[in-house]
């Protein structure tokens, strides 16, 4: 199973873009990137998801690099309740999910 | 829609009991997981369906078994409950491409 590397906690200031990197260097040709994040106490919630072109959803962009062996999430002006674990993931559609350890997201105020 | 529910909230168990965690979903979806995660870890997958009557395994299967005898539920049961087994459960269903998660059943095993 493709594994992805990401950074253990990143911080923001409130109101600032958020760049989330996640490297995934074994990505296969049919590996959606996705990801999730799970704010304190809850369960992961979906984020957005791409397979090669970037990707545009109301809460956030995927960036994918050329090469796809690595992508970006973006928030574009972090909010408090955007403070949380972010999970980046490879899987085919229909297919279960490898979580790792994630980013720890902090938003200052 | 009421999504993924997901039953008891909390529970504590003694070593040796057994239990079933509840889950069911209201979306038709065909897949459905049962995760674990354990205290400042990512969600380790336990079993999964893709259908009605089809379960298999994920990455730690051990001291767990399922069933899924309709669309909507898919229960989790442990038979001989461990300390090892302490942990936070959530149960998720997917449509093509999004996974939606229930809001956990925190289990303590004494």
């Amino acid at each position: 199973d493709a594994k992805t590397t990401q950074p253990n906690s990143m911080e923001s200031n409130e109101e600032e873009p958020v760049h989330l990197p996640c490297n995934h260097s074994t990505i296969s040709g049919t590996d959606y990137i996705h990801w999730y994040r799970q704010l304190p106490s809850q369960g992961p919630e979906y984020v957005i998801h791409g397979l090669t072109s970037n990707v545009n959803n109301r809460m956030a962009s995927l960036a994918i690099a050329e090469d796809r062996k690595s992508s970006t999430l973006i928030l574009h002006r972090a909010t408090l309740r955007d403070a949380a674990v972010y999970y980046c993931i490879l899987s085919r559609i229909g297919n279960q999910f490898y979580f790792g350890t994630g980013t720890s997201l902090t938003v200052i105020p | 829609n009421a999504g993924v529910t997901q039953t008891p909230k909390f529970r504590i168990l003694k070593i040796g009991q057994s239990m079933t965690l509840q889950c069911a979903q209201d979306m038709n979806h065909n897949y459905m997981y049962w995760y674990r995660q354990d205290p400042g870890m990512g969600l380790k997958l336990i079993y999964y369906s893709v259908g009605a009557g089809i379960t298999d395994k994920g990455e730690v299967p051990n001291g767990y078994n399922v069933s899924r005898s309709t669309t909507e539920d898919f229960p989790l049961r442990l038979e001989l409950a461990a300390p090892s087994q302490t942990s936070v459960y959530f149960c998720a269903s997917s449509s093509p491409g999004e996974q939606f998660f229930g809001p956990g059943t925190r289990l303590t095993v004494l």
